[in-house]
């Protein structure tokens, strides 16, 4: 079975411009959880898309959204970039979220200059 | 909130001496706790996890945990240390009582080095 793939795998932006990621879970998976990777801050949770509804979400502004499709694939989306966000976005999925094992893609590397 | 504490943000270890990874959950109610794996440049991969069925946990790659509930600790240990274990290790947990909190709340890992 495939795993989780995120694409892009590396993204260069600058200061106030915007980003989508995209995320394709294990097949069969419906859920869809992201989460932030910084040297600072650590692992962080974004926020959980079930069924294409946003079951759970982390404590972040309101510039950081995301979608999840009939298909669970799932995109998430940050406006007005800053410096701050540049972060490793890694998306993991699980078969119905919940206590489930949550499995990893390789991650998507932001960097806002 | 649950919390997640790593004792030791980087551990050196020489090749085929026992590993040691330290892990403290706090919560009063015993969590789901994971260990998760992260070499340079790639995703999280997961090692074990723990759901209350045995408190000795087998995982892959020779690691084992074990669940201690007085102590509230869930620390990862491998007898022999091989090179390519060097990597960064995150203890991880998601609270049993579920609902809007199933989320997982990662510690901030600790980075292992293997020295031949």
């Amino acid at each position: 079975k495939a795993g989780v793939t995120q694409t892009p795998r590396y993204l260069i932006k600058t200061r106030g411009q915007q980003v989508t990621l995209s995320c394709s879970p294990i097949s069969g998976h419906r859920s869809v959880s992201w989460y932030q990777q910084t040297p600072g801050q650590g692992l962080q949770f974004l926020f959980e898309y079930f069924s294409e509804t946003q079951r759970n979400k982390g404590n972040f502004p309101g510039r950081f959204s995301g979608r999840q499709f009939s298909n669970s694939r799932s995109e998430m989306n940050v406006s007005t970039l800053e410096l701050g966000d540049s972060a490793l976005y890694l998306c993991a999925s699980s078969a119905a979220g919940g206590a489930d094992t949550q499995y990893f893609g390789p991650g998507t590397r932001l960097t806002v200059l | 909130a649950q919390s997640v504490t790593q004792l030791g943000s980087h551990v050196s270890v020489s090749e085929g001496a026992l590993v040691l990874l330290r892990c403290n959950y706090s919560s009063s109610v015993p969590p789901y706790l994971f260990w998760y794996v992260q070499y340079p440049n790639q995703g999280l991969q997961l090692l074990l996890k723990y759901t209350s069925a045995a408190t000795l946990v087998k995982g892959i790659n020779g690691f084992e945990a074990e669940f201690k509930k007085s102590e509230t600790s869930f620390h990862l240990t491998k007898p022999s240390a091989h090179m390519s274990d060097a990597a960064e290790y995150f203890c991880a947990v998601i609270p049993s009582g579920g609902g809007s909190n199933y989320k997982l709340t990662f510690g901030k890992g600790t980075l292992l080095t293997v020295n031949p």
